[in-house]
């Protein structure tokens, strides 16, 4: 089954600890791409990559890394989390960029 | 700044009314994408639209690209429970280099039994 899986669904940290959510997409897609959906303000785009070993910054990358090592992984890396980067956030992946996107399920993450 | 401003944000309507949702921009958009997104889960596409005027049909679902491409419409006839959730417009900015898609704050539809 064509998917997009990110781990884990739901986090409870403390500012400061470092964390890392894993995204995987089984469609070899060479666009794939993070979001932070808050309410009343959308989706915002805090990274994308368009291949292996290319990244680029969103609208809003502060706060965040990425990596993509591997074309089917885009690992989303938050060194020292803050309150304000509680949020839910959501993995995409699509052919090229522009396409159709594949969204993961969700991290909803809560940082206290 | 390119802006996506979807309206209304919330609708709550019941079974059997027809609605409509709308997504407009001062931008031109080389396409426009239509994802709904439930609770718990990521957003879906329901369709893409790329040619200005275009009308696209999705069983009660039907949805149109202004002619001048800056702007989209959604309509649903006779909502049903099932159509409840969230609606979001999605462009491709005319002169992307990024194709990065810029995504309006959407629309919480809630159709009541």
């Amino acid at each position: 089954e064509a998917q997009v899986t990110q781990n884990p669904r739901y986090l409870i940290t403390v500012t400061g600890k470092k964390l890392t959510v894993t995204c995987s997409q089984n469609m070899n897609h060479e666009y794939m791409s993070w979001y932070r959906q808050d309410p009343g303000l959308g989706l915002r785009q805090i990274y994308y990559s368009m291949n292996v070993e290319v990244t680029d910054k969103g609208d809003v990358p502060e706060g965040y890394k990425v990596s993509r090592k591997e074309k089917r992984n885009f690992p989303l890396i938050l060194e020292s989390p803050s309150p304000n980067q509680t949020s839910l956030y959501f993995c995409a992946s699509s052919y090229r960029e522009g396409f159709e996107q594949y969204f993961g399920p969700g991290t909803r993450l809560t940082v206290t | 700044t390119q802006l996506l401003e979807q309206s209304p944000q919330f609708l709550s309507i019941q079974e059997g009314e027809n609605l409509t949702v709308y997504c407009n921009s001062s931008s031109v958009f080389s396409s426009l994408q239509w994802y709904r997104q439930e609770p718990g889960e990521g957003p879906v596409l329901l369709v893409t639209v790329v040619t200005g005027g275009e009308v696209k049909k999705l069983k009660r679902l039907t949805f149109q690209f202004g002619d001048a491409r800056k702007d989209s419409s959604l309509h649903i006839t006779a909502a049903q429970p099932g159509d409840t959730g969230l609606y979001l417009c999605a462009g491709l900015a005319w002169e992307s280099n990024t194709g990065k898609l810029i995504f309006g704050q959407g629309t919480t539809l809630q159709v009541k039994p």
